[in-house]
């Protein structure tokens, strides 16, 4: 089974320039994450949403950020304009309804991140 | 105070030996706990949830306590392939995860 799909894998862009971000979560899975890693800040959340809902986006660093959930296999994060600060992996990840796995709440997938480089 | 801290490291410790991690958390609503495994520039992995005191898988074993809010993790007869960063996580609410900054272990020959 394929897992959660993310593109591009890296992106090097120039300051002020849109960067989109994209991910396809896994089939069945109703909750989707973008989270962004740093070496400073770790892993922080950014976003989530619950059956293409956003729930919560109080991670979501300033109006440059914009996420949106089309439909339940398709998600994107934009930053526009990008600035070098933006410089981090950004991963996304699905999971389970509660209740589908072992516990109340459910293991996060992973994709493989973007490597995003702002100049 | 971050909501979930952790050492950084890094941990350097000789193949075969028990290393243990501890991790707090601020949030006393917190309901789950995991334990996630992150190699060098790949994704983060789940390596062991905790739901209730604790929960053993081979070499690992992860312990909860409530009453000083923190969660542990050791590693027993520790493998070269061991090395990587260990994440903590706790999620006290519909299915949010926060994480804290992650352990480096490297275990040397």
């Amino acid at each position: 089974d394929a897992g959660v799909i993310q593109s591009p894998r890296h992106e090097v862009t120039e300051m002020g320039q849109e960067v989109t971000l994209r991910c396809k979560p896994i089939s069945g899975h109703n909750s989707l994450f973008w989270y962004r890693q740093t070496m400073m800040r770790g892993l922080e959340l950014l976003i989530y949403f619950n059956n293409n809902v956003p729930i919560d986006d109080s991670g979501m660093p300033e109006d440059r950020f914009s996420a949106k959930m089309p439909n339940a296999s398709f998600s994107t994060l934009k930053i526009q304009p990008s600035e070098p600060r933006d410089s981090a992996v950004y991963f996304c990840a699905s999971s389970e309804p509660p209740g589908a796995g072992k516990g109340p709440y459910n293991e996060q997938f992973f994709g493989p991140g973007t490597r995003l480089t702002v100049l | 105070r971050k909501e979930v801290e952790q050492d950084p490291g890094p941990f350097n410790v000789p193949e075969g030996a028990t290393v243990a991690f501890n991790c707090t958390y601020s949030n006393s609503a917190s309901q789950s706990f995991f334990w996630y495994r992150q190699d060098c520039r790949k994704e983060p992995k789940l390596l062991m949830s905790v739901y209730s005191s604790g929960n053993e898988d081979g070499r690992f074993t992860a312990q909860l306590n409530r009453a000083s809010q923190y969660i542990s993790l050791l590693i027993r007869d520790s493998k070269l392939s061991d090395s990587a960063t260990y994440l903590c996580a706790s999620s006290g609410g519909y299915q949010k995860v926060t994480f804290g900054i992650g352990t480096k272990l490297q275990v040397i020959p």
